[in-house]
C-alpha cells in the first residue's frame, strides 16, 4: 500500500497477556516511531529507529515494553503482562529523516486490556 | 523545560471566522523544522504544514498559514475562513539538529467550529 499500514486496528486483551503490534511503514522510509495517546492527550514518544543506528528507546515506560524493526522495515511493539494502564491508542509513523520531511501517520491499534 | 508550548487546550470558534493556533518553541539550534498536524475524531494524523527556521518567508497551504517569528520562537498556525470540517486537534512538533531526527510534540489544542 501507499500508506503506513498497522495491525490490528483494534485489540482488546485481558490483564496479563501479552500482546503484538505490527507497523509497515511507507516503502523507503528508514526512520520510524512508535507513540502512545491516551484518549485526548498528546503523543507520547515511545521508540525511534533511524536505519541502522541503535534505536532511541528512551520513552518506553518500563521493561514490559519492547519494539524491534526487521530487515528496516516492518517494526513490532510488544508488551507484555499487559496492564489496564496499557490501553491507548498506539500510533506508527514513517518518514525519510531530513530536516525538513513529515512523519506519515498509520491509522493506530486501539489497545483495551481489561 | 518544554521545548514546544501550546498555550490553548481549548478553543471555540465561529465558522467562517480566522482562527490562530499558538504555538512557542525553545532550541538552541540554528537548523530546525516546525510542522503542524491535525487530528480529527476519527484518530488519524494529518500532515498540514512545515516551516524550517532558515525560511524567509512563512509558509502557506491553501487555507492553512504559518505565521513564523524567529526572534520570538513562535510559530503559529492561522487558518483562514474556518469551516465545520477544521474541528479537530491540532499538534505543533519540531525538528531539531542536522544529526537527530526525533519530532518533539506539543500538547495539542482542541478547536471546535461553531456553526
Amino acid at each position: 500500500g501507499a500508506g503506513v499500514s498497522q495491525s490490528p486496528s483494534n485489540k482488546v486483551t485481558e490483564k496479563g497477556k501479552d500482546v503484538e503490534l505490527r507497523c509497515d511503514p511507507i516503502s523507503g522510509h528508514t526512520a520510524l516511531y512508535w507513540y502512545r495517546q491516551s484518549l485526548g492527550q498528546g503523543l507520547e514518544f515511545l521508540i525511534y529507529f533511524q536505519g541502522n543506528s541503535a534505536p532511541d528507546k528512551s520513552g518506553l515506560p518500563s521493561d514490559r515494553f519492547s519494539a524491534e524493526r526487521t530487515g528496516g522495515s516492518v517494526s513490532t511493539l510488544t508488551i507484555q503482562r499487559t496492564q489496564q494502564e496499557d490501553s491507548a491508542v498506539y500510533l506508527c509513523a514513517s518518514l525519510i529523516p531530513n530536516r525538513n520531511t513529515e512523519a506519515f501517520f498509520g491509522q493506530g491499534t486501539r489497545l483495551t486490556v481489561v | 523545560a518544554q521545548k514546544i508550548t501550546q498555550t490553548q487546550p481549548g478553543m471555540f470558534v465561529q465558522e467562517k471566522e480566522a482562527v490562530t493556533l499558538d504555538c512557542t518553541y525553545d532550541t538552541s539550534d540554528q537548523s530546525y523544522g516546525l510542522f503542524w498536524y491535525k487530528q480529527p475524531s476519527s484518530g488519524e494524523m494529518i500532515f498540514l504544514i512545515y516551516q524550517g527556521s532558515y525560511d524567509e518567508q512563512n509558509a502557506t497551504e491553501g487555507r492553512y498559514s504559518l505565521n513564523f517569528q524567529k526572534a520570538r520562537k513562535s510559530a503559529n498556525l492561522v487558518i483562514s475562513a474556518s469551516q465545520l470540517g477544521d474541528s479537530a486537534m491540532y499538534f505543533c512538533a519540531m525538528r531539531e539538529g542536522d544529526s537527530n531526527y526525533q519530532l518533539i510534540w506539543g500538547a495539542g489544542t482542541k478547536l471546535i467550529i461553531k456553526p
